[in-house]
């Protein structure tokens, strides 16, 4: 297996533009989990999802930050507007069922000017 | 809700010297445990994990460490370091049938030759 795949793996943008992170989790898992990691604030949970239904969304930062899972095997983090303080490196990560191990992708580190 | 302290933020040791990683958590009843490591630029590897029977986990990499419920810890361990081992180290705790699993704010690890 390919493990986890996210893409870009770095995106520069602008502040106010729209910014879509994407990520295929491994086949067969279906917990799949969106974190961002700053310098400030660590590792953080942002959603995650069970069967493509989001679960917990309380990390989400705010209105401006949406995801979806529209199938078992795609995964989006949208952002927009986007905003300076939205840079960090957003990482996905997948699992299977009564697995507990949490598998990352390399992440997609998005600069916003 | 459970959470971790990581009360090293930076920690360098020789070569071939013994390492020991610290880890505290918070956690109303049986945590699960989990150590990840984090080379630059890359995403977080699980090192090793702790769920239930003997409190001394082996890990990938040779490392080791030592569940103690008394002092709600969960300790990094490895014998002999090497200059490959220089990363950043994440303890992560969650509660069982609980996908929300929060890290440290990490420990990172300079290996000097």
């Amino acid at each position: 297996d390919a493990g986890v795949i996210q893409s870009p793996r770095h995106e520069v943008t602008e502040m106010g533009q729209e910014v879509t992170l994407r990520c295929k989790p491994i086949s067969g898992h279906d917990y799949l989990f969106w974190y961002r990691q700053t310098m400030m604030r660590g590792l953080e949970l942002l959603i995650y999802f069970n069967n493509n239904v989001p679960i917990d969304d309380s990390g989400m930062p705010e209105d401006r930050f949406s995801a979806k899972m529209p199938n078992a095997s795609f995964s989006t983090l949208k952002i927009q507007p986007s905003e300076p303080r939205d840079s960090a490196v957003y990482f996905c990560a997948s699992q299977g069922t009564g697995v507990y191990e949490q598998y990352f992708g390399p992440g997609t580190r998005l600069t916003v000017t | 809700a459970q959470s971790v302290t990581q009360p090293d933020i930076h920690i360098t040791v020789s070569e071939g010297a013994s390492l020991e990683l610290r880890c505290n958590y918070s956690y109303g009843a049986t945590p699960y445990l989990f150590w990840y490591v984090q080379s630059p630029g890359q995403g977080l590897q699980l090192l090793l994990k702790y769920f239930s029977g003997d409190t001394l986990v082996q890990g990938i990499k040779g490392f080791e460490a030592e569940f103690k419920r008394s002092q709600s810890s969960f300790n990094l361990r490895k014998p002999s370091v090497h200059w490959s081992d220089a990363a950043e180290y994440f303890c992560a705790v969650a509660g069982y049938n609980n996908n929300d699993m929060r890290f440290g704010a990490g420990t990172r690890l300079t290996v000097k030759p």
